[in-house]
């Protein structure tokens, strides 16, 4: 069935330093990869998504990756701050339908 | 644009119960789908809402029922509730934009729903 793996499920990174999380999917028909950032008793918020046409796409300090091939997806924030501490969740999509990751949540040091 | 809105944000039912939570989605979006994310936990998909018509559907039983309205607006039914439908229910809206197209969905602040 459809399933996405993600790692680490906690990671700490002191202040400035760069955050990096890891994603595979199952479905080979995914075409649509959002990242979602949630804060506590909020609902997700879409940070960056990439399509299965691209390879990388950027946004200030949040890059993702995707290897179709190899069926692996990834976040990288540099010059981390205080304020991105949180869960952070991947996503593979078809047909609008989402298959999310366990989360992964971030901590950032002082 | 007030995004997507959710109703109630907490409600606290007894097992066996049957309850119905709301969602009105984003200015401008006409598809809506609901998630069930339990504690720790990444949100998982119940179904999705198109032109009133349920158009996909989770590994949820039949007691997860909704509804969507002529204003794109979303209701989630939950019959006989169990202590383990225990979660933040989450309403997410998108654009349909064709088959195939995957569109970003936004998603409201969730209802908390605690069974006792």
């Amino acid at each position: 069935g459809e399933n996405v793996e993600q790692h680490p499920s906690t990671l700490s990174v002191q202040e400035g330093d760069s955050a990096v999380i890891k994603c595979t999917y199952s479905d080979s028909a995914s075409n649509y990869f959002p990242w979602y950032k949630q804060e506590l008793g909020k609902g997700p918020q879409l940070i960056i998504d990439i399509r299965s046409n691209v390879g990388e796409k950027k946004d200030q300090r949040i890059a993702v990756t995707l290897n179709k091939t190899a069926k692996h997806f990834s976040l990288h924030i540099t010059e981390t701050q205080p304020e991105d501490s949180a869960v952070y969740f991947c996503a593979a999509s078809r047909d609008d339908k989402i298959i999310f990751g366990k989360g992964t949540r971030l901590h950032i040091l002082p | 644009d007030a995004g997507v809105t959710q109703s109630p944000t907490h409600l606290i039912k007894t097992r066996g119960q049957q309850v119905t939570l709301r969602c009105s989605p984003k200015s401008g979006h006409d598809t809506v789908s609901w998630y069930q994310q339990a504690l720790g936990q990444g949100p998982q998909f119940i179904f999705q809402y198109y032109e009133e018509e349920e158009r996909q559907r989770g590994n949820f039983p039949d007691r997860f029922s909704g509804h969507q309205f002529p204003n794109y607006s979303s209701e989630l039914n939950v019959n006989a509730l169990l202590l383990g439908d225990s979660a933040l229910y989450l309403c997410a809206s998108s654009q349909n934009r064709g088959t195939g197209l995957n569109t970003e969905a936004f998603f409201g602040q969730g209802t908390r729903l605690t069974v006792v």
